[in-house]
């Protein structure tokens, strides 16, 4: 079972620019959530896909957006970058169902200059 | 709306001393409670778990009770190691069971 895979692992993108990030979810899993680390900061909520929609999502701009693929995949796309987007960006993979334990990828280190 | 809070590091112990993080939470209905753990350079891993009040989880020597009255999940480790070195956090889910919230996060240094 390879886990939640993320990719690309290290990002290095100009303000104004925009990127993207995918994430494999866990075998079995149907659900995607993404979550922003700061340095030094716990993960903070940006959105949850299920069923290739958007089902919850946290305080964050509409710069930041995503999707879901049919194969349960997914990417986050953030535009319009900020030097405060720089961050350490999770994917974690769960099964639909409420209060599951949610598998966490290596996660993708955005930085922007 | 759910928040966490938990004790600032770091936390500097030698190996073989007794661990506490305090973790409290503030939450709507009974969330689930969870501690986190992430070694350098790595994702998290579910350390921990208890879903109802009075449960106590427990992994690798690591305990935390779910404390409805005190609204409270603090982590304990009887004897630490060098390898337990790492950020722990604690967290919650919410009722529709769909978004984590962590704490700020607790930096563990063991010494040998």
């Amino acid at each position: 079972d390879a886990g939640v895979t993320q990719s690309p692992t290290h990002l290095i993108k100009t303000r104004g620019q925009q990127v993207t990030l995918r994430c494999s979810p866990k075998s079995g899993h149907d659900t995607v959530s993404w979550y922003q680390q700061a340095l030094g900061q716990g993960p903070q909520f940006i959105f949850q896909y299920y069923e290739e929609e958007e089902r919850q999502r946290g305080n964050f701009p509409d710069r930041f957006s995503g999707h879901q693929f049919p194969n349960y995949s997914s990417e986050l796309n953030v535009n319009a970058l900020l030097l405060g987007d720089s961050a350490l960006y999770l994917c974690a993979s769960s099964f639909r169902g409420g209060n599951t334990e949610a598998f966490f990828g290596q996660g993708t280190r955005l930085t922007v200059v | 709306g759910n928040s966490v809070t938990q004790m600032e590091g770091p936390v500097t112990l030698s190996e073989e001393a007794f661990l506490t993080i305090n973790c409290t939470y503030t939450a709507t209905g009974y969330p689930s409670l969870f501690w986190y753990v992430q070694y350098p350079g790595e994702g998290l891993q579910l350390l921990l778990k208890a879903t109802k009040a009075d449960d106590k989880g427990s992994n690798k020597g690591f305990e935390a009770t779910y404390r409805k009255e005190t609204t409270s999940f603090h982590l304990e480790k009887g004897s630490v190691q060098v390898s337990d070195s790492a950020v722990y956090f604690c967290a919650l889910i919410n009722n529709a069971g769909n978004m984590l919230t962590f704490g700020g996060g607790t930096r563990l240094m063991v010494k040998p």
